[in-house]
């Protein structure tokens, strides 16, 4: 089946550093790709989608220059978390649907995201 | 999208069947019901979904009622592994596909 992979799967970094993660669809291309944010106890949160070849959507309240979105493949698309601080801390999330047919959406594992 | 509503905490014997239900009374006609789960530190799984029939895979039954009101999820068989929280989520398929998560039900199977 659809195989989303994230990477890191976790990372622990100092405040005021950038930090990328990475989305890949495994066996299928993917002109749009999501990308959430979930904090303990809470449910996910949709912070972008990731458009192909074209800027991303950012959701109500999500700072577009705090998390930068690259969709630069049918296959890859990329969160950088600029500048983070402890506050960003958290559990991140990508998902993507295959192009083709009425398929749900597969997730990535996750990436855990620490900042000191 | 249709809001859902789903009861946040449930429990269940190990080795009976789980049954979960969502209400969504508010779906319009081409909405489809998805069913996710996410064990805990993981991404959510995928384990079925509908439009208006009944719908069965080798992980669960998916039952919407005839009205496409509410619908219930079934785990035939619970096991310790399918300790997770399980959102129902409303969407039109193929038309941008954002899914947004509701609270979702937390499952306790017990041995």
């Amino acid at each position: 089946g659809a195989v989303v992979s994230q990477h890191p799967s976790w990372v622990i970094c100092k405040s005021g550093t950038s930090v990328k993660i990475e989305c890949r669809s495994l066996d299928f291309q993917a002109t749009t790709m999501f990308w959430y944010r979930q904090f303990p106890k809470q449910s996910l949160m949709l912070m972008a989608t990731s458009n192909e070849g074209s800027k991303a959507t950012y959701e109500q309240g999500v700072e577009k220059d705090k998390f930068l979105i690259n969709h630069a493949s049918l296959t890859l698309s990329t969160l950088t978390v600029t500048s983070a601080h402890p506050e960003d801390s958290s559990f991140y999330i990508c998902s993507a649907r295959p192009e083709l047919g009425n398929q749900p959406q597969h997730f990535g594992d996750g990436t855990r995201l620490s900042i000191l | 999208d249709a809001k859902t509503t789903q009861p946040p905490s449930m429990d269940c014997a190990e080795g009976r069947a789980a049954n979960l239900p969502c209400n969504h009374s508010t779906i319009s006609g081409n909405e489809y019901v998805y069913w996710y789960r996410q064990i805990h530190s993981q991404g959510p799984q995928y384990i079925i979904h509908g439009l208006k029939n009944n719908e069965t895979n080798e992980m669960a039954s998916l039952i919407i009622t005839e009205d496409r009101k509410s619908s219930t999820l079934i785990l035939p068989h619970a096991t310790l592994r399918d300790t997770a929280v399980y959102y129902c989520i409303v969407r039109v398929p193929n038309t941008g596909n954002q899914f947004y998560f509701g609270t979702g039900t937390s499952l306790t199977v017990i041995p």
